[in-house]
């Protein structure tokens, strides 16, 4: 089991709340990202990070917004939920400190967001 | 851009039997990974198998193996002796190599296997 772990697992709120889903993870890895996958489909990078204090977004347009001010954790925040927002959310990292990059990505369990 | 294409959006297969996974690319680099990716029911994505582009011999992990067909751009999992815990989403993925300054993994569409007890 990889050591990454999202934080709620399972969410439903209303329009226009304000939420941050947690990505943790303490296996030291440089590089985390956000991934959406909305059921039965293919996942879609949405945010990035290199490290402390990097933060890129991804290939699919989000209104999402991260932060990265510790190694080890990620959050992803949404000002304003829409129901067009309701996806599942992935959470994963990767090490590529040392030129030990294998491209292998650890994955949290998602966290699953339903805006009503 | 590269591309991933999974055309088998859903396969089934009776126990112990092997089943056959496709998946093609699309790239103009020559270096490159691709991955094969697991996702059971309400679990973790885990890593399945790996496959360096540059390397002739086609990856294998226990009952899992790959036919890589560079010049073809194909990258297909065989799951031999399948087992009731094979059952998951399948996801074939590429990423050009460390370095390179756009390592992002871009993932096909999926397949989802059932394993029939």
């Amino acid at each position: 089991e990889a050591d990454i772990y999202q934080t709620p697992r399972y969410l439903v709120i209303g329009t226009g709340k304000k939420i941050t889903l947690e990505c943790s993870q303490t296996m030291g890895h440089d590089k985390m990202y956000w991934y959406q996958q909305d059921p039965g489909m293919e996942l879609h990078l949405i945010h990035y990070s290199y490290g402390v204090n990097s933060t890129e977004k991804g290939d699919l347009s989000s209104e999402s917004t991260v932060s990265r001010i510790r190694t080890e954790h990620f959050p992803l925040t949404l000002e304003s939920a829409r129901p067009s927002h309701t996806s599942q959310y992935l959470c994963a990292s990767s090490d590529t400190s040392g030129g030990a990059d294998t491209g292998e990505l650890f994955f949290g369990e998602g966290s699953r967001l339903t805006v009503l | 851009a590269q591309t991933v294409t999974q055309s088998q959006p859903e396969m089934s297969v009776q126990e112990a039997e092997t089943v056959t996974l496709s998946c093609t690319y699309d790239t103009s680099e020559n270096n490159y990974y691709l991955f094969w990716y697991k996702q059971p029911p309400s679990r973790q994505m885990i890593l399945v198998i790996r496959q360096e582009a540059y390397k002739q011999q086609n990856a294998t992990e226990n009952r899992f193996s790959v036919n890589f067909q560079k010049a073809a751009k194909s990258f297909s999992l065989k799951i031999s002796d399948s087992q009731l815990g094979d059952t998951a989403m399948y996801f074939c993925a590429f990423m050009n190599p460390p370095n390179f300054g756009n390592e992002k993994l871009t993932f096909g569409t999926g397949t989802r296997l059932t394993i029939i007890p």
